[in-house]
């Protein structure tokens, strides 16, 4: 079972960050937050992982809670490519014994971005 | 860019038949996975491989196989197709040692068995 929770759908207008939630309560200390995205007919995309401290790269931005129950995904100006679905994924330290240690995917939420 | 590919977008099969799906990336990957992707269910790994004919199972292994006989090809298979297992198919790639664990992802197979 996915160990997160995240709102089934939510728009965004063109231009506007998006502020995509993600709940992940019973995370423990050495696991880390991922999000990828589905644009529509591919295949999934990397966007940013964290373990506790804030991330951010050129596509999004990172903000962990200091329990670490939770998290939100920040697109600081989204387009209409930025439609997709968004999944937030917990998982073990990546280390070299277990970085092949699978990916548990939730839902995810349903992000639209409107002109 | 890390490219994987997968050999077909749309594949229709018949119930029995041998199904055959490929992926090859093009990035010395050590790691490569097979997914299954169905609405309300998310993404789930059939099977994955750490090293050239090495293979693990996933989370529903049962009516697949795999192989892994050269680093950058990691071959399905469906030994006799059924309808419940039209999908959409994803191959996946990621390198083992840099502490980033990030997936690549081909397009996708969407299999068809009638």
């Amino acid at each position: 079972d996915a160990k997160t929770t995240q709102p089934p759908s939510m728009d965004c207008a063109e231009g506007r960050a998006a502020n995509l939630p993600c709940n992940h309560s019973t995370i423990s200390g050495n696991e880390y937050v991922y999000w990828y995205r589905q644009i529509h007919s591919q295949g999934p995309q990397y966007i940013i992982h964290g373990l506790k401290n804030n991330e951010t790269n050129e596509m999004a931005s990172l903000i962990i809670t200091e329990d670490r129950k939770s998290s939100t995904l920040i697109l600081p100006h989204a387009t209409l490519r930025d439609t997709a679905v968004y999944y937030c994924i917990v998982r073990l330290s990546p280390t070299l014994m277990d970085s092949n240690y699978q990916l548990i995917w939730g839902a995810g939420t349903k992000l639209i971005i409107k002109p | 860019d890390v490219k994987v590919t997968q050999s077909s977008r749309y594949l229709v099969k018949r119930t029995g038949e041998k199904v055959f799906l490929e992926c090859v990336q093009d990035m010395d990957h050590e790691n490569m996975f097979w997914y299954r992707q169905d609405p309300g269910l998310g993404l789930r790994l059939i099977y994955f491989s750490y090293d050239v004919k090495m293979k693990e199972k996933g989370d529903i292994p049962e009516g697949y196989s795999v192989s892994r006989e050269k680093k950058e090809r990691f071959s399905l298979i469906l030994e006799s197709a059924s309808t419940n297992q039209t999908s959409m198919y994803l191959c996946a790639s990621s390198y083992s040692g840099t502490g980033k664990y990030e997936q690549y992802f081909g397009p996708g197979t969407r299999l068809t068995v009638t």
